[in-house]
Order: structure tokens, then sequence, then C-alpha cells
């Protein structure tokens, strides 16, 4: 089956320190999504995606989160600096249109100290 | 504020007992969506269910739609322990010019062997 990948898996980083997310989409999914999860806020939209321009990044803290989609194959999340209220699990979801459900990868479970 | 609610926030039941969660949305929808959540995992497409229709089935699941009380149901009937997961319903909401996907906090299903 197709699959959504991030890398990577875990991340435990320091206060202060960037870190960079990376997702690969399915292969013809135009929609890719950046989420956030925590048992506080639950799945918070960060970013949207379609055909690589971005549509609505409004949830994102705009002074030290950016994502970006380099190519159709590549889509990115950036903190920089991190802090530790960022720790959370983020997930990438890819899929084509609105009709049609997305997929969701495994996610990466953030951890800043 | 979140979008769609679901109700109620935990449910426990038996093996072979039916399972029925709720979700209710604040504005008009393009269609919803449940997905499932196993613990540690990413969010896995259940079913999408557009706003003309009213009810849906796929397998042991049965998807309910009432767009005059903005509210939808999700049935599992005949319940396994591997059913076991929190389940999410997501509303595509109209934002400029795009639709939004927006998830609820979800419902903790347990099911007992």
């Amino acid at each position: 089956d197709a699959r959504v990948t991030q890398t990577p898996r875990d991340k435990v980083t320091e206060m202060g320190q960037e870190v960079t997310m990376r997702c690969q989409p399915i292969l013809g999914h135009n929609t890719v999504f950046w989420y956030r999860q925590t048992m506080m806020q639950g799945l918070e939209l960060l970013a949207y995606f379609r055909n690589r321009a971005p549509l609505d990044d409004s949830g994102m803290p705009k002074d030290r989160f950016s994502a970006e989609m380099p190519d159709a194959t590549l889509a990115t999340l950036k903190i920089q600096p991190s802090e530790p209220r960022d720790s959370a699990v983020y997930f990438c979801a890819s899929g084509y249109g609105t009709g049609n459900g997305y997929t969701f990868g495994s996610g990466t479970r953030l951890t800043v100290v | 504020s979140q979008q769609g609610e679901e109700d109620p926030q935990a449910l426990s039941i038996q093996e072979g007992e039916n399972a029925t969660m709720n979700c209710s949305y604040k504005t008009s929808i393009n269609n919803l969506q449940w997905y499932r959540q196993n613990s540690g995992r990413g969010l896995v497409h259940l079913i999408l269910i557009r706003s003309n229709e009213r009810e849906k089935h796929s397998g042991r699941l049965r998807v309910t739609l009432d767009t005059s009380k903005k509210s939808s149901s999700l049935l599992i009937t005949a319940s396994r322990a591997a059913d076991t997961a929190s389940y999410f319903c997501a509303t595509d909401v109209a934002s400029g010019g795009s639709y939004i996907p927006t998830f609820g906090r979800g419902t903790s299903l347990i099911v007992h062997p």
C-alpha cells in the first residue's frame, strides 16, 4: 500500500535548536497537510499545500515555524528556535482533492528539553 | 475552538457489542470524515460522507449525517478487541477558496475481550 513517510520518527532536542521534519507524500497526491497533536489541544492544522502552493498556514506560529514544499516529493516543517511548548507529535497527511480522504504518516514525536 | 466535537469522550464496551460515537459541528461543511488512531500511530481514514448524503456503510461501519442538526454518528457493529482506538471526525470547512479539514478531540473506545 502507498504510504506517507515521515522522518525522523522521534526527535529529542534542546531548547533553542533548529528542528526540521520531513514528509514524503504519496505520489500523485496534490494536497499536503501538517498537523500537530497534543493532549491539551488535540489535532491542530499548521499548514496546508495544494499543488505545492501554501493555501493556509494561519495555524502556524510564523515567528518560529516555516513550512515548504521544495518539490512534489518533499514537504518540510522547520522550527527555529525550538521551545519546550513545541513538544508534540507532528503529522503529515496527503490526499487528492477534497472528496477522497487523507493518508497520514506515522508522525514525528518531538521532545524539546 | 474545535469545529467538530465527538461524544462521548470515552467509551468502554464488551466484545460483540455495538459502539456508537457522535460528532457535532458548528458551520456548514463540504463533507465529513471519520478516522481511527491506534495508540502511537497515525490516523487511518475510515469513511467519508458528503454533505448531500445521509447514510453510508463500509463493512461493520455505519455513518449517518444530519446536516439540519449539524451532527454525524459512527456505529461500529459487533465490536472486536482490535477496534480499540481513538476515533475522530473531521469536517471540511470552506475557507478562503479552499476546504480546511478540522478535527475534533476524538472518542477513546476500549473494547474488552
